[in-house]
């Protein structure tokens, strides 16, 4: 019940292309959902996040679409660019306000093509 | 936000033998995590480290294995000990900022031969 289900493994996308990651998720009691970027020799980034009372989330060609209902949540990179290559983490926590146990995602290594 | 350095970036250690990494940060934190993360994998928590009291493990893993120190709110140190090559992997340490931004360090690359 704790996990998050994130697909794909890996993705190839042209450059100017959409790419768009997917995670599931079972314990209705996460809250928050972060979104991360890591980069080969690098620690991970948060990226964008979401919290459940909003069905999307837009940072400049970073968008995050959740449905509550299905309980799963996305990442869509517009305008996909080379320099996006990078593993990205989708994760959950169950709690809005303070620490508590972050579940991550398996990871998914995304390759932006010229 | 919070930046987090670690010592040392990476190493190559030879099996049986310990590999003490340390985690500096730039903010005084009440808890810093450490994770590993093995090749291609995600991140899973090794230990939650307070300043003044025993790490927390996380099932799996053991004091003896992977001990901890947290002498003040800014450092933590994590020791991997009687290495073989399974240990090879990832080291992060890891803050909370802001309270559900989390940050993580560049991570010690660690293989043992």
């Amino acid at each position: 019940q704790q996990q998050v289900k994130q697909s794909p493994q890996s993705l190839i996308v042209q450059k100017g292309g959409i790419s768009i990651i997917n995670c599931a998720y079972e314990n209705t009691a996460f809250d928050y959902f972060p979104w991360y970027q890591q980069f080969p020799g690098k620690g991970p980034a948060l990226l964008i996040a979401i919290r459940p009372d909003v069905s999307e989330k837009k940072e400049g060609r970073f968008t995050i679409s959740f449905n509550k209902s299905a309980k799963q949540f996305s990442l869509h990179i517009m305008d996909s660019q080379p320099g996006d290559s990078a593993t990205y983490f989708c994760a959950a926590t169950p709690n809005s306000g303070g620490y508590q146990k972050v579940t991550f995602g398996t990871g998914t290594k995304l390759q932006v093509i010229p | 936000s919070a930046v987090i350095s670690q010592k040392p970036s990476r190493d190559i250690c030879q099996r049986g033998t310990s590999l003490t990494i340390q985690c500096q940060v730039d903010s005084q934190v009440t808890m810093m995590f450490w994770y590993r993360q093995q090749p291609g994998q995600s991140l899973t928590l090794i230990a939650t480290a307070n300043q003044g009291s025993e790490a927390t493990y996380e099932s799996g893993f053991v004091i003896d294995k992977f001990p901890i120190s947290r002498p003040n709110l800014t450092f933590s140190t994590l020791t991997v000990s009687n290495m073989s090559p399974e240990d090879s992997s990832i080291y992060l340490c890891s803050v909370f900022h802001n309270p559900n931004e989390q940050f993580f360090g560049p991570g010690t690359r660690l293989t043992v031969l």
